[in-house]
């Protein structure tokens, strides 16, 4: 089974720390995306990345950026955490294998920020 | 970019009856449509998924249904049980995996 796992389930920070988010994947896959997801909202996306050392901006990149060093792991940055940052973040991945391909998600994390 | 409206937010229904979920999707380029769920404290996971080029799939009580031209396409659980309850999101995909979701729509079955 593809395994999808972030780092942390919850966070709490404070206000203008500069917060990591990390993601790893075990199945190779090629593609790696960062969602936001707000009660009402559904998943917004904010970054992803099809290679790595590439990425590119999703609907609402404004106050992250992210680091994909590695192909397995994908890390969503916070620069100067802000109290609108508290949201759930959703990692997921899915393979390079055409139009079709799903979405594999991690379990979460909880960030809050005071 | 795509738009993907999803109806209704919230859904009670008493064990046994169907539940349908309905999108809308507003870019006609769009040509993949995933349905994932999500349980409490876990992340979305998929259920079935529709390709442009098939107008209906089943996969034992879940079938989605795509109406291309209309620009909609719709979630139906038969035989609803309480372990149905989740929230569940569409999604509309262009390509490489990226797609864009509906705000989700919160399924309670009631035993």
């Amino acid at each position: 089974d593809v395994k999808v796992t972030q780092s942390s389930r919850y966070l709490v920070k404070r206000t203008g720390e500069k917060v990591f988010l990390e993601c790893v994947q075990d199945m190779d896959h090629e593609n790696m995306f960062w969602y936001r997801q707000d009660p009402g909202l559904g998943l917004r996306l904010i970054y992803f990345s099809y290679d790595v050392k590439m990425k590119e901006k999703g609907d609402i990149p404004e106050g992250y950026s992210v680091s994909r060093e590695k192909k397995e792991r994908f890390s969503l940055i916070l620069e100067s955490a802000s109290t609108n940052q508290t949201s759930m973040y959703l990692c997921a991945s899915s393979p390079r294998t055409g139009v079709f391909t799903e979405a594999f998600f991690g379990q979460g994390t909880r960030l809050t920020v005071v | 970019g795509e738009n993907v409206e999803q109806h209704p937010s919230t859904l009670s229904v008493q064990e046994g009856d169907s539940a349908v979920i309905k999108c809308t999707y507003s870019d006609s380029a769009s040509n993949y449509f995933p349905w994932y769920k999500q349980e409490l404290g876990k992340g979305p996971q998929l259920i079935i998924d529709i390709r442009s080029n098939v107008g209906e799939k089943k996969d034992q009580r879940i079938a989605v249904t795509l109406n291309k031209t209309a620009k909609h396409f719709s979630l139906h659980i038969t035989e609803t049980q309480p372990e149905d309850s989740a929230v569940y999101f569409c999604a509309a995909s262009i390509g490489a995996g990226k797609s864009t979701f509906g705000d989700g729509t919160t399924l309670t079955v009631k035993p």
